[in-house]
């Protein structure tokens, strides 16, 4: 499977916009770009996903490059209970189980 | 509405001994997935079905790890003769089809004494 780069972690202002990066250079024209989030003691808990276009649901947006070899998570407004670990993950339109790398952690301070 | 269930949220067993974790599928989903979390690492896919379908168990890391889905909802992992290298949270996940999101569960922490 392609793999994502992450920073380990990124620290963010409470009610600031926060722009979490992600690199995947080895990017398949099929794989679909996924974010899911981790907080503290709860199971992953899904994002959002794009393959080309640009999207925006209620929680956040995701950003895709032209080359599609990065993407950027947009959180337009943090607050404390975003502070998580978000992780950006690579899909096949095939594919089904999730491959997790370690994602980054952010700390969002008040 | 409701969303995965697991069971028990927490067990501590003494090596050797047998567990059983429980996952409770969103209605209607007819994909689930298995993982597993040890601490500070990243997910690690262990088994996934699909409806009627042969399940896929290429995750799973030894022959002591089995799991079933019963009637295409509940799903059960169990691990025989434990050992503390199991320690770690297990997750359950389902979506509708394959394609789609997946929504994860609270997890199960086995801790092996």
């Amino acid at each position: 499977d392609a793999k994502t780069t992450q920073p380990n972690s990124m620290e963010s202002n409470e009610e600031e916009p926060v722009h979490l990066p992600c690199n995947h250079s080895t990017i398949s024209g099929t794989d679909y770009i996924h974010w899911y989030r981790q907080l503290p003691s709860q199971g992953p808990e899904y994002v959002i996903h794009g393959l080309t276009s640009n999207v925006n649901n209620r929680m956040a947006s995701l950003a895709i490059a032209e080359d599609r070899k990065s993407s950027t998570l947009i959180l337009h407004r943090a607050t404390l209970r975003d502070a998580a670990v978000y992780y950006c993950i690579l899909r096949s339109d095939s594919g089904y189980a999730l491959n997790f790398g370690k994602g980054t952690s952010l700390l969002v301070t008040p | 509405g409701a969303g995965v269930s697991q069971s028990p949220s927490n067990k501590v067993t003494e090596k050797g001994k047998d567990v059983e974790l429980r996952c409770d599928p969103i209605s209607g989903h007819t994909a689930l997935y298995w993982y597993r979390q040890s601490l500070g690492q990243g997910l690690e896919f262990l088994i996934y079905f699909q409806g009627n379908s042969a399940p896929d168990k290429s995750g799973l890391p030894s022959d002591r790890f089995s799991a079933e889905r019963t009637g295409g909802s509940v799903s059960t992992l169990t691990i025989q003769r434990t050992q503390q290298e199991d320690s770690a949270v297990y997750l359950c996940a389902s979506s509708p089809r394959t394609t789609q999101p997946q929504h994860f569960g609270d997890g199960t922490r086995l801790s092996i004494l």
